[in-house]
Parts: structure tokens; C-alpha cells; sequence
């Protein structure tokens, strides 16, 4: 069984950067597409990133000036950076994995997110 | 951008019910549409992919349809354990989200 667990600090002051790691156990991190996704308090879910494991990179457009994915295979390991933050970047942050699908005839690699992170709090404030 | 639209925001239903939420992306998506339940203090579960594929465990009073820009998510017959909020999501173009429907008990 999959599995997928955050890490990372808590509390962030603002204008720093928040940095975390999700850990992948119970399968291998290669061959698949993993996503960043955050979660603000009582609000709807936005997709931060993605990464293949070979490194290729995907950002969400609103994010993409402040937001580093990297990933480690030697480590089951894929990180979030994300660059000068404020209060609004205060959320949930859940990694997860991307389940390759076949839509119509299409193999798609990027399909969707079948195992997530538990999810771990981040909040922005000095 | 991809848009993902649902309706409504919110709805009360009670234990038996039929309930239908519906998606709407900005462009045409083929059957790139996934539906996920949320609950309170949990990370989403991916209940519907490609727009009909029941994901393994899921029970069948789900289902989901659609093509182009329309989707449904129904339910045949609401359980107490279904009560949550629902997301769709595309995965044509990158990812993006609904703004979630949450359903609630009347």
C-alpha cells in the first residue's frame, strides 16, 4: 500500500520560505507524476505543482513565480519550495500521486490523484 | 486557464435521496474530469476518474458522467457517510479544481 507523509515546519514568518518534503513508502517513486496541492482554512482546494520523477516540472501559473518542485528517487522523496510567503499562503499543503489512466485510446501518465498525504499545516505569521 | 465550475455550492439532502452535483469546465475537456469526497480534518478520496471510471473500493450508488464541458457527479441514495464535500477536478490541461460542492444533512 501506497503511502505518502509530509514534513516540514509548522510556522513560517512571512517573507520566508516554506519548505517541505513528502516521503513516498510502499511503492517506488519512478514512473509516476506527483502533485502539491494546499488547502486554506474552511476554503477549496488549489493545486500548487507537479513533478515527474524524472524531474520535469509543471507550476499552476498563479504560484509559479514563487514555487520550486524538486525531486529525490535515491530517497522516495519529492519538495516544496515556496518563496516569499504571507498570511494568505497559510493552508493544508497535501502531496499526493498522480494514477496513470487510459481516457478514450490516450494513455495519460498525468491522470488522477489516487494516494494523498495526510496533509500538514502551515501558517504564515511572524 | 481551465475553469472548473460546480453546482450548486451547497446542498441539504436527506439519508435515501438521489443527489446530483454538477461541473462545468471553461473549454472542452474530453473526459479528463475526477470527482473526490472530502471530509472535515481528511485529505481528499478520488472516487470517479475519466469522467465514469469507478475507482476501486468505491461504491457503486456513485457515478459520475459527461463529456466536452458538462459533468455529473450522482448519487443514487445518500448514506450518512456521504455527507461531505465534493470536488471535481480536470486533468487535461495541468490541474485544477472546482470551488466544491458541500453537502450537508436537511
Amino acid at each position: 500500500q501506497v503511502q505518502l507523509q509530509e514534513s516540514g515546519p509548522g510556522l513560517v514568518k512571512p517573507s520566508e520560505t516554506l519548505s517541505l518534503t513528502c516521503t513516498v513508502s510502499g511503492g517506488s517513486i519512478s514512473s509516476y507524476y506527483w502533485s502539491w496541492i494546499r488547502q486554506p482554512p474552511g476554503k477549496g482546494l488549489e493545486w500548487i505543482g507537479y513533478i515527474y520523477y524524472s524531474g520535469s516540472t509543471n507550476y499552476n501559473p498563479s504560484l509559479k513565480s514563487r514555487v520550486t518542485i524538486s525531486v529525490d528517487t535515491s530517497k522516495n522523496q519529492f519538495s516544496l519550495k515556496l518563496s516569499s510567503v504571507t498570511a494568505a499562503d497559510t493552508a493544508v499543503y497535501y502531496c499526493a500521486r498522480h494514477m496513470p489512466t487510459i481516457v478514450g485510446a490516450t494513455w495519460l501518465g498525468r491522470g488522477p490523484l489516487d494516494y494523498w498525504g495526510q496533509g500538514t499545516l502551515v501558517t504564515v505569521s511572524s | 486557464d481551465i475553469q472548473m465550475t460546480q453546482s450548486p455550492s451547497s446542498l441539504s439532502a436527506s439519508v435515501g435521496d438521489r443527489v446530483t452535483i454538477t461541473c462545468r469546465a471553461s473549454q472542452s475537456i474530453s473526459s479528463y474530469l475526477n470527482w473526490y469526497q472530502q471530509k472535515p480534518g481528511k485529505a481528499p478520496k478520488l472516487l470517479i476518474y475519466a469522467a465514469s471510471s469507478l475507482q476501486s473500493g468505491v461504491p457503486s450508488r456513485f457515478s459520475g458522467s459527461g463529456s466536452g464541458t458538462d459533468f455529473t457527479l450522482t448519487i443514487s441514495s445518500l448514506q450518512p457517510e456521504d455527507f461531505a464535500t465534493y470536488y471535481c477536478q480536470q486533468s487535461y490541461s495541468t490541474v485544477a479544481f472546482g470551488q466544491g460542492t458541500k453537502l450537508e444533512i436537511k
